[in-house]
């Protein structure tokens, strides 16, 4: 089982939808999380952290459950804008030890 | 954030020769850097781990002979690909930690290598 794990997707969606991603981990001890966004050809970028008690920054809500070992993305009224690979990243065993899922690409459609 | 800068953001080369890329954080110290592959519609792939003023971390499959990382500063990690081959050609990224207080890890915008 990977470390690490999303689903590839695309996920195609119309302007204005609601859509979520889930990214699960293995490693029961990991200690904390992050969404990280990939346009085509660029590096990622951070896009929020996630909080064991979830957390929101504008149409983007993130949350994690523990016993299940998942994290979610959800965005709400998704924009043409929001086009792009959604990375998960786990810190297990210390700030070096990171793993990267491998990305959820989402495109929305007008 | 914080600002990553790597240098060059292209480079075209001929096979067999070496390549240098620099890392540096631009607002902070950054105690690892980490160097990432990613292959055209792939996902990240960890090549190593660099510790300044340590021996570079390589992931399995990754040849440290080949892949020469030097951290010799809070601010600044090479990446060397001696000897580049067509198959090197790849999106290569590094990133900055500011260490255990400091969050989360922060990308440079990636350097495109292509070996003809």
């Amino acid at each position: 089982r990977k470390e690490v794990e999303q689903d590839p997707g695309p996920f195609n969606v119309p302007e204005g939808a609601t859509v979520a991603f889930n990214c699960t981990y293995s490693n029961s001890a990991s200690q904390s999380f992050f969404w990280y966004r990939q346009d085509c050809r660029k590096e990622p970028k951070l896009l929020m952290s996630v909080y064991s008690s979830g957390n929101e920054d504008g149409r983007f809500t993130a949350q994690l459950n523990r016993a299940s070992q998942y994290i979610s993305l959800l965005i709400r009224d998704s924009k043409l804008s929001d086009s792009a690979t959604y990375l998960c990243v786990v810190n297990s065993g210390g700030y070096q030890k990171v793993t990267f899922g491998t990305g959820t690409k989402l495109q929305v459609i007008p | 954030g914080a600002v990553v800068s790597q240098h060059p953001s292209w480079v075209i080369c001929k096979s067999g020769t070496s390549v240098k890329i620099e890392c540096r954080s631009l607002d902070f110290q950054a105690t690892t850097m980490f160097w990432y592959r990613q292959f055209p519609k792939q996902s990240l792939m960890l090549m190593a781990t660099s510790n300044e003023g340590s021996k570079a971390t390589y992931e399995q499959g990754v040849e440290k002979d080949k892949f020469l990382i030097n951290h010799a500063s809070l601010t600044l990690s090479t990446l060397t690909v001696t000897s580049a081959h067509p198959e090197d050609s790849s999106f290569y990224i590094c990133s900055a930690h500011p260490g255990p207080e400091g969050g989360t890890q922060y990308f440079g915008p990636g350097t495109r290598l292509l070996v003809l």
